[in-house]
């Protein structure tokens, strides 16, 4: 059926290093890639997304790279910062929404 | 910036009992969504709606749960007779031609004891 698999569910890095987020997706006719960040008791904020005939997008220092043949996606940030700790949430569409597990991250000073 | 706004934030009732949550989608959006969130899971589709109709439903979506555009701003989804299990945090999300971005509200705390 429909799915989107997210890794890892959580991840630590210190304050200025890289963080890598990976989701696969089901449905080769997916077609749009969104990834959201969500803080404490607010709702999902979108925060970069892609469509499937772009292989890498970027927005300051955040990235997502897709690659369609493999069906997965990768969030990128660098240069993480605090506020930056949050759980993060990809998504395919297929049809509506799917979204992946979330990963939690957390960046330490 | 245009929001999405939902209310209440939180929402506590009794088993058995009807609940409403209310939603105000961004004013030139013409999709609408509902999705949930149980604590610690992952964001699960409920409903799309769109030409007031629903286009979409997940299996989540049975007979208990309904939704309805009962004028040019709010769309609300009715849980008839809540059970324990539908304690979550429910999310209204909308979003407008010709793009695809999805923006959802701040949610409500649905509690149901």
């Amino acid at each position: 059926g429909e799915n989107v698999e997210q890794h890892p569910s959580t991840l630590s890095v210190q304050e200025g290093d890289s963080a890598v987020i990976k989701c696969t997706y089901s449905d080769s006719a997916s077609n749009y890639f969104p990834w959201y960040k969500q803080e404490l008791g607010k709702g999902p904020q979108l925060i970069i997304d892609i469509r499937s005939n772009v292989g890498e997008k970027k927005d300051q220092r955040i990235a997502v790279t897709l690659n369609k043949t493999a069906k997965h996606f990768s969030l990128h940030i660098t240069e993480t910062q605090p506020e930056d700790s949050a759980v993060y949430f990809c998504a395919a569409r297929m049809g509506k929404l799917i979204f992946g597990q979330g990963t939690e991250l957390s960046v330490k000073p | 910036e245009p929001e999405v706004t939902q209310t209440p934030s939180h929402q506590v009732t009794q088993m058995g009992q009807e609940v409403i949550l209310r939603c105000v989608p961004i004013s030139n959006h013409l999709y609408f969504y509902w999705y949930r969130q149980i604590l610690g899971q992952k964001v699960e589709f409920l409903v799309s709606f769109y030409n007031n109709e629903i286009s979409e439903k997940s299996e989540i979506f049975d007979d208990q749960f309904s939704v309805e555009r009962p004028d040019g701003s709010n769309f609300t989804l009715k849980i008839r007779s809540t059970k324990l299990e539908d304690s979550a945090m429910y999310f209204c999300a909308s979003r407008g031609p010709p793009g695809e971005k999805l923006f959802f509200g701040s949610g409500t705390q649905l509690s149901v004891l």
